[in-house]
């Protein structure tokens, strides 16, 4: 029979593409926010983050834009290659008091990236 | 620099045994992190530890669940006496968490597949 999981939404893209995983976070007081990028077999591989007294934060081929008032998230990635292809996750947490490390993750997104 | 690092990679063990999992965070943090991933729920976590202390261990699914950190650098999740659902990877994760509660990375080992038969 069929299994159930999560279904992941998928993006495809073509080397050289830009990319724009998006996600939407749940929690109005999650003031750091970071992406990841998981390949199979392997752990989360931490890519960039960005704290929420910032909007914009770039490092190397990516962005990460945040809009706190619509409580949403995308990382863009530039001239995307093969070795791109992976599942990306967003996380948040609130940095305060117990909850600190406590990241909620978003469901991931796939990403393929066709030479 | 080393990152996290966890043992077993891989296990298979039969229902009702015992299973322990290892992890040596990333040396100087002071703060640790058991999470589990499953196609069903995706990535949880269970419980963490600063300064050896455990803080929040809500997601600790049982009492077949149990973990400890003697010290800080090293720490064990147990399952005791583990079921077919148990059946995930295991990361652990650490960061350097700054007085005040600073925010800062949280960076993964590369995990403990485990299946129970």
């Amino acid at each position: 029979g069929e299994s159930v999981g999560l279904h992941l939404p998928t993006l495809s893209v073509q080397e050289g593409d830009n990319s724009i995983i998006n996600c939407a976070y749940s929690n109005s007081a999650s003031d750091y926010f970071i992406w990841y990028k998981q390949e199979s077999g392997k752990g989360p591989q931490f890519i960039i983050d960005i704290r929420s007294n910032m909007d914009k934060r770039q490092g190397q081929r990516v962005t990460v834009l945040l809009n706190k008032t619509v409580k949403h998230l995308s990382l863009q990635i530039a001239a995307t290659q093969p070795g791109d292809s992976a599942v990306y996750f967003c996380a948040e947490n609130y940095a305060g008091g117990t909850s600190y490390g406590k990241l909620t993750f978003g469901q991931g997104t796939i990403l393929t990236v066709h030479p | 620099d080393a990152g996290v690092i966890q043992s077993p990679r891989h296990e298979v063990t039969e229902m009702g045994q015992e299973v322990t999992l290892r992890c040596k965070p990333i040396s100087g943090h002071n703060s640790l992190f058991w999470y589990r991933q499953t196609m069903m729920r995706g990535l949880e976590l269970l419980i963490y530890f600063n300064n050896n202390v455990p803080i929040d261990d809500s997601g600790m699914p049982e009492d077949r669940f149990s973990a400890k950190m003697p010290n800080a650098s090293f720490s064990t999740l147990k399952i005791q006496p583990s079921e077919p659902r148990d059946s995930a990877v295991y990361f652990c994760a650490s960061t350097n968490r700054a007085q005040g509660g600073t925010g800062n990375t949280i960076y993964f080992g590369e995990g403990s597949w485990l299946t129970v038969v």
